[in-house]
């Protein structure tokens, strides 16, 4: 499996608040992905990226950016989280296109 | 109509019997499709990934796949207590590297 991590593993933020979330992963792989999972909804695609500083949308972009600057780093930012976006967030990657995604452990995002 | 689909469970087998999962989806351009495994609270494992028509085995799991019919199914001989759990289909829809999920079936084996 990739060696991916996610920080926090947990968090608890207030309404309006900034939040970033880190996925590191160690395999090289070029492509990263953030999803969200939320019941009766399953998993869907937040942000994507395909190189350092190259991302694009994914289903469920609005309220959401990303950011790549290194090949091993992709953060998701909350600009000012809202109680919509209580949810569990999962961080992918994978080395070529079609292939296989490996996931991160996640985060439990708990917004009041 | 959704883009993947499976039942949501749960499909409850007892011990040793075969469990059979199934998927459909509408993209009929889809080349690669995947079966992930998530236990509560975890995160999603791969299973298998199949990219031709026809069956691939691993172990105790066979994927099988029918572009024709837009329908890939998972089956789990032998179940275990171990095999309980959420399982996954994931199809990369549209061309490029974007994967959508089916909202998953949950499999109870029983004692």
């Amino acid at each position: 499996d990739a060696g991916i991590t996610q920080s926090p593993r947990h968090k608890v933020t207030e309404t309006g608040t900034p939040v970033t979330l880190r996925c590191h992963q160690t395999e090289n792989h070029r492509y990263m992905y953030w999803y969200r999972q939320d019941p009766g909804h399953g998993l869907r695609l937040i942000h994507y990226s395909y190189g350092v500083k190259d991302t694009d949308k994914g289903e469920v972009s609005d309220g959401y950016s990303v950011s790549r600057s290194k090949t091993e780093d992709f953060l998701l930012t909350l600009e000012s989280a809202t109680s919509s976006q209580t949810s569990v967030y999962f961080c992918a990657s994978s080395g070529q296109e079609q292939e296989t995604q490996y996931f991160g452990p996640g985060t439990r995002l708990l917004v009041l | 109509q959704k883009e993947v689909e499976q039942n949501s469970g749960p499909l409850s087998v007892p011990e040793g019997a075969i469990a059979s999962l199934n998927c459909t989806y509408s993209d009929r351009g889809s080349q690669s499709f995947f079966w992930y495994r998530q236990y509560s609270g975890k995160s999603p494992e791969l299973i298998m990934s199949i990219y031709s028509n026809g069956d691939k085995e691993d172990g105790r799991f066979t994927a099988q796949l029918n572009k024709a019919s837009q329908y890939v199914s998972l089956l789990i001989r032998d179940s275990q207590p171990s095999d309980s759990a959420t399982y996954l289909c994931a199809v990369i829809t549209g061309g490029g590297n974007k994967l959508t999920f089916g909202t998953g079936t949950q499999l109870k084996v029983e004692l």
